[in-house]
């Protein structure tokens, strides 16, 4: 079946660092590829997402470039902030799912410290 | 502009009594609904997804049901709660059929003790 796969479970950076948060999906399909945010207490918010080889998504700093040769979907950032400690997850449509299913990953919780 | 309310906002409920946790979406109809439960710190899991009234698909069998008695009106129960139905409950609806983004309510979190 369809499945995402981050790496990170938990990152702790300092204000200004480098973000990446890897991402990898395996899908029978061509997938449509989303990576949404989620602050305590809330429901998750779409960050962006891409639907072809090479796309680019952004928003906010973040960004990701859909790869089909590699299958993955890294989410990157180049200064993160305080303001964008929150959990980061990767996820899938895939459109031959026969019941509309959107598959996440595990997640990543992102901690910045000023 | 479409909004998105869920009900209620958090439960603490007795190993089993029954639950009942509800969503409205207004400004978009005929939306594409859905189910999600998040267990404390892990992934959302999608549980139920309708299409239309009358209408709901299972995804996962966890001793929950759900029900979509309006257009605009999604449901989620169960008569005899689990200490593993704890987590947080998440409505979520649609645009399109698989290739648009959810958008989330703020969620219900429920505590079974």
């Amino acid at each position: 079946g369809d499945s995402v796969t981050q790496t990170e479970g938990q990152v702790a950076l300092s204000e200004e660092d480098f973000l990446t948060i890897h991402c990898n999906y395996s899908a029978s399909g061509y997938p449509t590829l989303f990576w949404y945010v989620q602050y305590p207490g809330e429901g998750p918010q779409l960050l962006f997402r891409a639907s072809r080889d090479k796309e680019k998504g952004s928003s906010r700093g973040f960004e990701a470039t859909y790869d089909k040769g590699t299958t993955s979907f890294h989410l990157r950032k180049a200064s993160v902030q305080e303001s964008d400690s929150a959990v980061y997850y990767c996820a899938l449509s895939d459109p031959t799912s026969s019941f509309s299913k959107l598959v996440f990953g595990q997640g990543t919780s992102l901690s910045v410290v000023p | 502009a479409q909004t998105i309310h869920q009900w209620p906002v958090a439960e603490i409920k007795a190993v089993g009594s029954p639950l009942s946790l509800g969503c409205t979406i207004k400004g978009k109809s005929s939306p594409n609904l859905y189910w999600y439960w998040q267990a404390t710190g892990g992934t959302l899991q999608q549980l139920f997804y309708s299409i239309t009234v009358g209408q709901v698909e299972s995804v996962v069998q966890l001793n929950l049901s759900a029900s979509r008695p309006k257009d605009d009106q999604f449901i989620l129960s169960t008569e005899k709660l689990l200490l593993s139905h704890s987590g947080f409950y998440l409505c979520a609806w649609r645009l399109g059929v698989n290739t648009g983004q959810l958008y989330f309510g703020e969620g219900s979190k429920l505590t079974v003790l």
